[in-house]
């Protein structure tokens, strides 16, 4: 079946730099954009990009521009992003997810916890 | 990028109506019908509810439903069920290959 598979939680401290991979299967890699959206503990949910697995061009929200890379390996069918400079207020559950309707997530990962403590 | 407002809360009794907005501006929810809504429930993934405005994935009940005017998109679901209690967030494409989404809104059912 087709889905997402994330990476397990991290633990990072101020300063370091976090990469979360979010492994498909069930469908062919480089037919659907992959997005990335995090939340904080309590919070809402916040775009940090977008990826095309077919060519790896990609897309960062403006907040993110500098810390953030997405990265793609076909051979593994694995996106990955990778956030630098990490800082308490980047603790949130991230979340990969497939645009497979215009701008409509209908496959998601099933998140990743990212901690950044001293 | 601003997050695109929605009340913080909603409620309804069981099998009556509620609606829920989220408005953004011309740049965004005006500017495009790429808006769309997600199901959360506590310590899961989020679910698509209705994309482009008020289009329905295969799955989605009937009872949710779509719309927009001007800067506002609504999700209007009737027919309240217990299992609808949930937190609620629009998105919508702002251009530029970028996407904005809501605050949440927290769906209480009485």
């Amino acid at each position: 079946q087709v889905q997402l598979v994330q990476s397990g939680a991290e633990v990072k401290k101020p300063g370091a730099s976090v990469k979360v991979s979010c492994k498909a299967s069930g469908y062919t890699f480089t037919t659907y954009n992959l997005h990335w959206a995090r939340q904080a503990p309590g919070q809402g949910l916040e775009w940090m990009g977008v990826i095309n697995p077919s060519g790896g061009s990609t897309s960062y929200a403006q907040k993110f521009q500098g810390r953030v890379t997405m990265t793609r390996d076909t051979s593994t069918s694995t996106v990955y992003m990778e956030l630098s400079s990490l800082r308490s207020g980047d603790t949130a559950v991230y979340y990969c997810a497939r645009e497979d309707l215009v701008f409509g997530f209908n496959i998601w990962g099933q998140g990743t916890m990212v901690t950044v403590s001293s | 990028q601003s997050a695109l407002t929605q009340p913080p809360s909603a409620s309804g009794s069981r099998g009556q109506s509620v609606t829920i907005s989220c408005t953004g501006t011309s740049s965004d929810v005006g500017g495009y019908n790429y808006v769309s809504w997600y199901q959360q429930h506590p310590g899961k993934a989020p679910k698509l509810m209705i994309y482009e405005v008020s289009k329905r994935p295969s799955g989605v009940p009937d009872r949710f439903s779509g719309s927009k005017s001007g800067n506002t998109a609504s999700l209007t679901v009737s027919g309240l069920q217990t299992e609808d209690e949930a937190d609620y967030y629009c998105s919508s494409y702002a251009g530029s290959n970028n996407l904005v989404f809501g605050g949440g809104t927290k769906l209480t059912v009485l």
